[in-house]
């Protein structure tokens, strides 16, 4: 099955600064990526996907790039608020069906003011 | 109420207890989810329901039995549970059963003792 490693498990940064969280992923046949965030206390949430026929895709401080041939994908904050202190977990989808779904293990975000 | 609610938001039970968690869909879709999150831990994908039909049972022990009244409820029925089960139990929704742009609750956090 699909194995999502995802790096760095902790993760600081000053404020205004930029993040950036990466992923890799085992299976060739993956061909979508959506990234979660999870503040606490919260379920996550869908902040930005990328599918495989994109390399990059960008929603205002966030972006997310896509490497197929290496195997890895990265979401990259820029401008970094408090509010995007938050856990933030990677996944690939290699089919139709929820079980091929896979998420990595999440990367604790904290912006310090 | 929108979006995907969850009830109890906590739950402490000893192993012989029987309870049941609640998830309650607004938003009109046609399959719904649980998933395991344990710290340091990706999501586990439990159980997924597509209109009111169990579709994915992902090798879940008999002790959690799940039940989907109608497309909008979900429960998740608990006995005779062990201390390693504890952990939050995320149920999530979406348009279809293929696990993309997933919708969470914020889940309900259970502690066996």
């Amino acid at each position: 099955g699909e194995n999502v490693e995802q790096h760095p498990s902790t993760l600081s940064v000053q404020e205004g600064d930029s993040a950036v969280i990466k992923c890799t992923y085992s299976d060739s046949a993956s061909n979508y990526f959506p990234w979660y965030k999870q503040e606490l206390g919260k379920g996550p949430q869908l902040i930005i996907d990328i599918r495989s026929n994109v390399g990059e895709k960008k929603d205002q401080r966030i972006a997310v790039t896509l490497n197929k041939t290496a195997k890895h994908f990265s979401l990259h904050i820029t401008e970094t608020q408090p509010e995007d202190s938050a856990v933030y977990f990677c996944a690939a989808v290699r089919g139709p069906s929820a079980r091929q779904l896979t998420f990595g293990s999440g990367t604790q975000l904290t912006v310090l003011p | 109420e929108t979006g995907v609610t969850q009830t109890p938001r906590h739950l402490v039970m000893g192993m012989t207890n029987k309870k049941s968690l609640k998830c309650e869909q607004h938003l009109g879709h046609n399959a719904m989810y649980w998933y395991k999150q344990s710290a340091k831990k990706p999501l586990e994908l439990m159980f997924v329901y597509s209109l009111e039909e169990r579709v994915e049972n992902n090798s879940v022990p008999s002790r959690f039995s799940p039940e989907c009244p109608n497309s909008s409820h979900l429960f998740l029925h608990l006995h005779t549970l062990q201390p390693e089960d504890s952990a939050l139990y995320l149920c999530a929704s979406s348009q279809d059963s293929q696990g993309r742009d997933l919708t969470f609750g914020a889940g309900s956090r259970l502690t066996v003792l």
